[in-house]
């Protein structure tokens, strides 16, 4: 069963903010929310992950909804090397680094 | 962030015989270790989960006596894929977590085996 739901792509301007749409509904209490992204032919990198608060880093920022059944993750000035596959994931703190990767977002940054 | 090494990054061997691939975490003790599967134009498949010193915990579906884990020690787990066959050509790609609870897993860069 999907835990998470994403839009399957998007495309973003370059320069622009990208944000990325994540749908958690049956979220529990103990689970937290992550991001990857793929670039083709490499390994998952790890971008961002929250409980309830948001979260910003380097890279990211990741909004959480009070009610936590969706998320967004900000990509504050896409470049072309943003260009990947998102994967929002939701996993419980008894099982943490076991990730379930759904399908993802291919988002396509464009110059 | 930390590192994890996969190593080969590719492979391509012939139908019948076996493959190693390693998965080391450079910087940090792993605990855990796990095993994914990619096919192209697919997601991540979670293969199996490696605990060091127990044995790996399989995925249903997938076969335990054809994906032999090994996780001997806190930096190194080796997948092998035995008796290989062309539809086992896949990305394989093993992440890390460290002793810190509820931190991010690390990936290696995954390795791309062939066989023919």
């Amino acid at each position: 069963d999907a835990k998470t739901t994403q839009p399957p792509s998007m495309d973003c301007a370059e320069g622009r903010a990208a944000n990325l749409p994540c749908n958690h509904s049956t979220i529990s209490g103990n689970e937290y929310v992550y991001w990857y992204r793929q670039i083709h032919s490499q390994g998952p990198q790890y971008i961002i992950h929250g409980l309830k608060n948001n979260e910003t880093n380097e890279m990211a920022s990741l909004i959480i909804t009070e009610d936590r059944k969706s998320s967004t993750l900000i990509l504050p000035h896409a470049t072309l090397r943003d260009t990947a596959v998102y994967y929002c994931i939701v996993s419980a703190t008894d099982s943490w680094g076991k990730l379930q990767f759904g399908a993802g977002t291919q988002v396509v940054v464009t110059p | 962030g930390a590192v994890v090494s996969q190593h080969p990054s590719r492979v391509i061997c012939k139908s019948g015989t076996s493959v190693k691939i390693e998965c080391r975490s450079l910087d940090f003790q792993a605990t855990t270790m796990f095993w994914y599967r990619q096919f192209p134009k697919q997601s991540l498949m979670l293969m199996a989960t490696s605990n060091e010193g127990s044995k790996a915990t399989y995925e249903q579906g997938v076969e335990k006596d054809k994906f032999l884990i090994n996780h001997a020690s806190l930096t190194l787990s080796t997948l092998t894929v035995t008796s290989a066959h062309p539809e086992d050509s896949s990305f394989y790609i093993c992440s890390a977590s460290g002793v810190v609870e509820n931190t991010e897993a690390f990936f290696g860069q995954g390795t791309r085996l062939t066989v023919v």
